[in-house]
């Protein structure tokens, strides 16, 4: 079974300008999680997907970030624009989406705004 | 949503057995508790999920008393591959948001 799928793997850039990050969950699996993990810090959740609907977004920073999953399977997250403290791990994961589903975790994307 | 507490950071030498408490005073009724464990450079992967007593499996076994309101985890003989964070989860699926917290880091000495 083919894992979930994270791109690009590092990206470097400038305040100020605009980033975007892709996600390919494991197939079928309806929920789908951003989550941005800060160095020594533990994940903390962005937005929750249940198929095209979102769950929770309580976290996300709406002036600058969005999120999307149009059709219920890849998802994409942006940052327009760049604040220096948004440098950190940006990693997806998905479930299955039933009761007590655990998680499988995508590689992650190491964002550096400098 | 049940907050969970586990000490930041553990010490061990290689084939020794760890054990990593994590309190969840008001875990709720519902309630299932899932173990994360994270590399560096790499996501969280599952470890282990249980709901009372005892559950083992091929890495490590969980402990939960019958109050539910801690559990342990243990790693039998840790290596020095076992270095991680370990995170501690309560919740159930559906509604359910996985909230990680600090985790505890475990590094193995040789």
């Amino acid at each position: 079974e083919a894992g979930v799928a994270q791109s690009p793997r590092y990206k470097i850039i400038e305040k100020r300008q605009s980033v975007a990050f892709w996600c390919n969950p494991i197939s079928g699996h309806a929920t789908l999680y951003w989550y941005q993990q800060i160095l020594g810090q533990g994940p903390k959740l962005l937005i929750q997907f249940q198929n095209n609907g979102v769950v929770d977004d309580s976290q996300l920073p709406k002036d600058r970030f969005s999120a999307e999953r149009l059709k219920g399977v890849d998802s994409t997250l942006k940052i327009q624009p760049a604040k220096l403290e948004d440098s950190a791990v940006y990693l997806c994961a998905s479930s299955r989406g039933g009761t007590n589903e655990k998680l499988f975790f995508g590689s992650g994307t190491q964002l550096s705004v400098l | 949503l049940a907050k969970t507490t586990q000490p930041i950071s553990m010490d061990s030498y290689e084939g020794q057995e760890v054990n990593i408490t994590c309190s969840h005073n008001n875990i709720a009724t519902n309630d299932y508790i899932t173990w994360y464990q994270q590399f560096p450079s790499q996501g969280p992967r599952f470890i282990i999920q249980g709901y009372k007593t005892k559950v083992t499996n091929e890495v490590a076994s969980l402990f939960i008393p019958a109050d539910r309101k801690s559990s342990t985890l243990s790693l039998p003989r840790v290596s020095l591959s076992d270095t991680a964070v370990y995170y501690c989860l309560v919740g159930v699926g559906g509604s359910y948001i996985p909230t990680f917290g600090r985790g505890t880091s475990l590094i193995v000495h040789p």
